[in-house]
């Protein structure tokens, strides 16, 4: 099974900030990868799609960006409402998430 | 506009079997595929499994042995059976929908708490 390790798990940023939201794979996933927001009591939300295409309706202050095995999710200014977590996921070989990062405000 | 919509029971005893329905609307089940995707409570998420568009299934390796999933076109219902239910298996349980064969998750359902509890 490819294991996705997400860095840091915990990001305080405040509002304007370039944040930067890091997923590694354990091999190469040759850029199948998507990322979500899950806010509190909420299900996830699509953000990117096949590492760097925006889903209809994301803000453009959201991007993503990698190939091989090291990704990036970065917000260019940091909103309130972007207070959530963050997972990425694989499917290159299956399917399998993050352990994702928890994007708090300063 | 598309929704999904999970029920079921929110308590299943240990060792009994868990059946959830997935009721959608806004799109046809013969275009699209559904995905079960589990988060236990304060963790990360899980896929269990999907149902293709054109009716085949995919699960979840570690899960495979326990799990069924399957589909009432007519009904826009989505079905999903676990047996051997243990307490691990307690999580907020999702479907979610992938247009035709892509793998990511563009529309999902509010979930629905499962516990695993005697």
């Amino acid at each position: 099974d490819i294991q996705m390790t997400q860095s840091p798990s915990l990001l305080s940023a405040s509002v304007g900030d370039r944040v930067t939201l890091s997923c590694k794979a354990s091999q190469n996933i040759y850029k199948y990868l998507n990322w979500y927001q899950q806010k509190l009591g909420e299900a996830p939300k699509l953000l990117i799609y096949y590492t760097n295409s925006l889903q209809t309706g994301i803000p453009s202050r959201f991007s993503g960006s990698g190939s091989g095995t090291d990704y990036t999710l970065t917000i260019s200014s940091l909103q309130p409402e972007d207070v959530a977590t963050y997972f990425c996921q694989q499917y290159n070989s299956w399917l399998t998430f993050g352990s994702g990062t928890k994007l708090e405000i300063k | 506009q598309v929704q999904l919509k999970e029920s079921g029971p929110g308590l299943v005893q240990p060792s009994q079997t868990l059946s959830l329905t997935c009721t959608v609307s806004g799109f046809s089940l013969t275009s699209n595929s559904v995905h079960w995707v589990r988060q236990p409570p304060g963790k990360g998420l899980e896929w269990v499994g999907a149902i293709w568009s054109g009716g085949s299934t995919d699960y979840n390796s570690a899960l495979k042995s326990r799990l069924s999933i399957s589909r009432d076109t007519s009904k826009s219902q989505v079905f999903l059976k676990m047996n051997s239910l243990q307490t691990e298996d307690t999580a907020i349980y999702f479907c979610t929908r992938s247009p035709a064969m892509y793998w990511y998750f563009d529309f999902w359902g509010p979930g629905t708490m499962v516990t695993v509890s005697s």
